[in-house]
């Protein structure tokens, strides 16, 4: 079956960039999103690659996808406090409704 | 304006109860998700209709049922609750399956089974 991995943890002070990543098994997704969790609320997407694309940026966030390593970051720039939240890598698309989950990254900004 | 709702937000029961949570989107979706995050925060889809039918039913006890009496909502239901039910519960909806799967997530249900 697929598997998805993230780090469990990261902490980085205010100001500086965050590099959360990803690793799977299933090379077969044409997507891939990063979710983000605040505390006490459901999944906001944050972002998405397409599987035929290299990198994706949209303002802070810049998306990497290296598929011959079957590897996906998030690089967040300019961390700030108001990031500080779970963050989840999901695989899916082709035929399959379902989305495959990691094991989210928990994101600590410190002032 | 919300988007994808649940109710109740929290839910605390005793072990054998039968319990309800209800989800409701007014996004125009097709496609409805129940998911489970257990207390680690691992994330794992249950159900999915489309359109009102079951289209993924992952390794769920029985004891769960799925119900949608229109695209607009989906239902769970629980029999028999379990220590091991208690976890948070999301609901989903995208405007179709497939490649075009950006899921808009409700808020949540806590349950807590004791």
């Amino acid at each position: 079956g697929e598997d998805v991995e993230q780090s469990l943890f990261l902490s980085v002070r205010e100001g500086d960039s965050s590099v959360i990543n990803c690793t799977y098994t299933d090379s077969s997704s044409t997507y891939l999103y990063w979710y983000k969790q605040e505390p006490g609320a459901g999944l906001q997407l944050l972002t998405y690659i397409f599987s035929n694309m290299d990198m994706k940026q949209d303002q802070r966030l810049t998306v990497l996808l290296n598929k011959k390593d079957k590897h996906l970051s998030l690089r967040i720039a300019d961390t700030q406090t108001g990031d500080s939240a779970i963050y989840f890598c999901a695989l899916g698309g082709g035929s399959s409704y379902k989305l495959i989950f990691g094991s989210g990254t928990r994101l600590l900004v410190r002032p | 304006d919300t988007a994808v709702s649940q109710t109740p937000k929290y839910l605390v029961t005793q072990m054998g109860n039968d319990k309800s949570i209800k989800c409701e989107q007014n996004l125009g979706h097709d496609t409805m998700y129940w998911y489970k995050q257990d207390s680690k925060k691992f994330l794992k889809i249950m159900f999915s209709y489309n359109n009102k039918e079951l289209i993924i039913n992952e390794t769920v006890p029985n004891r769960f049922s799925p119900k949608s009496p229109d695209k607009a909502h989906l239902n769970l239901h629980i029999n028999s609750l379990e220590l091991g039910d208690s976890a948070v519960y999301f609901c989903a909806s995208s405007r179709t399956g497939g490649s075009d799967n950006e899921q808009f997530f409700g808020p949540g249900t806590r349950l807590t089974v004791l």
